[in-house]
C-alpha cells in the first residue's frame, strides 16, 4: 500500500510566525506532491505544487522536497489567523503490480491552528 | 463562473434508496475524479474519468456507479445506499492524469439514516 503520512496535529503557531508542516511519502517513484488547504465543512484548495524538480516559493508560501528522504514540506511565513485550517499533502502513486493506475493519494492531514 | 460544481450540496435518504450527485466542470478540463472523504477527514479516490473514458477504479461497492456523458461531466449513482455510505463525495477535475494539479467542486455531503 503506498502510503502519504502528515502528523494529524494539532498544530498551534503564534500569529506572526513560520508555521512548518511536514509530509512523508513511500512511494520513491512519485514525482507531483501537492498542498490543499481545507476549511472546516469546505472543500480542498490547491495552495501549492512542486514537481521533482525543486522547491517552490509563492508569496507566504514555499513548498520544499527533500526525494532523498522522501517528503515534503510546506512553510507559511508571517502565519495569520485566516491560515488556520487543515492541510492536506497530495502526492501521484503508481501501483504496487500490474493492476492498478496511478492516482493522487493524500495524507490524513494536519490542523493547523493560529494563536492571534 | 464556478469551476467545478456539484448538486445537491446536501442529500439526505433512507437505506435502500438510490440517489445521483451531479458534478460538471467548465475548467476545459479532461480529466474527472469522484473523492469520498469520511468521518475522519481522510480522503480516498473511487474514480476517475478521462475523456469519456473510466481509468481509474478504486475498490468500490459495485452500488457505486459513475457515468460521463461528455468530458465536463461525471455523475456518480448509488444503489441500495447503506449507512456506511454517510460521507462527503467530491467531484475534481485536471487538465491530464494525477501528476496534474486538480480542482475540487464544493462537496456533496450525504447523510444515510
Amino acid at each position: 500500500q503506498k502510503e502519504v503520512e502528515q502528523n494529524s496535529g494539532p498544530l498551534s503557531v503564534p500569529e506572526g510566525a513560520i508555521a512548518s508542516l511536514n509530509c512523508t511519502y513511500s512511494d520513491r517513484g512519485s514525482q507531483s506532491f501537492f498542498w490543499y488547504r481545507q476549511y472546516s465543512g469546505k472543500s480542498p484548495e490547491l495552495i501549492m505544487f512542486i514537481y521533482s524538480n525543486g522547491d517552490k516559493e509563492d508569496g507566504r508560501f514555499t513548498a520544499q522536497l527533500n526525494k532523498a528522504s522522501q517528503y515534503v514540506s510546506l512553510l507559511i511565513r508571517d502565519s495569520q489567523p485566516s491560515d488556520s485550517a487543515t492541510y492536506l499533502c497530495a502526492v501521484n502513486t503508481y501501483p504496487l503490480s500490474n493492476f492498478g493506475n496511478e492516482k493522487l493519494t493524500f495524507g490524513t492531514g494536519t490542523r493547523l491552528t493560529i494563536i492571534p | 463562473d464556478t469551476a467545478v460544481s456539484q448538486t445537491p450540496k446536501y442529500l439526505v435518504t433512507q437505506m435502500g434508496n438510490d440517489k445521483s450527485i451531479k458534478c460538471e466542470q467548465n475548467l476545459g478540463h479532461d480529466t474527472m475524479y469522484w473523492y469520498k472523504q469520511d468521518s475522519k477527514k481522510f480522503l480516498k479516490i473511487m474514480f476517475s474519468y478521462n475523456n469519456k473514458e473510466l481509468i481509474i477504479n478504486e475498490t468500490v461497492p459495485n452500488r457505486f456507479s459513475p457515468k460521463s456523458p461528455d468530458k465536463a461531466h461525471l455523475n456518480l449513482h448509488i444503489n441500495s445506499l447503506e449507512l456506511g455510505d454517510s460521507a462527503v463525495y467530491f467531484c475534481a477535475s485536471s487538465t491530464g492524469d494525477t501528476s496534474y494539479e486538480q480542482y475540487f467542486g464544493p462537496g456533496t455531503r450525504l447523510t444515510v439514516t
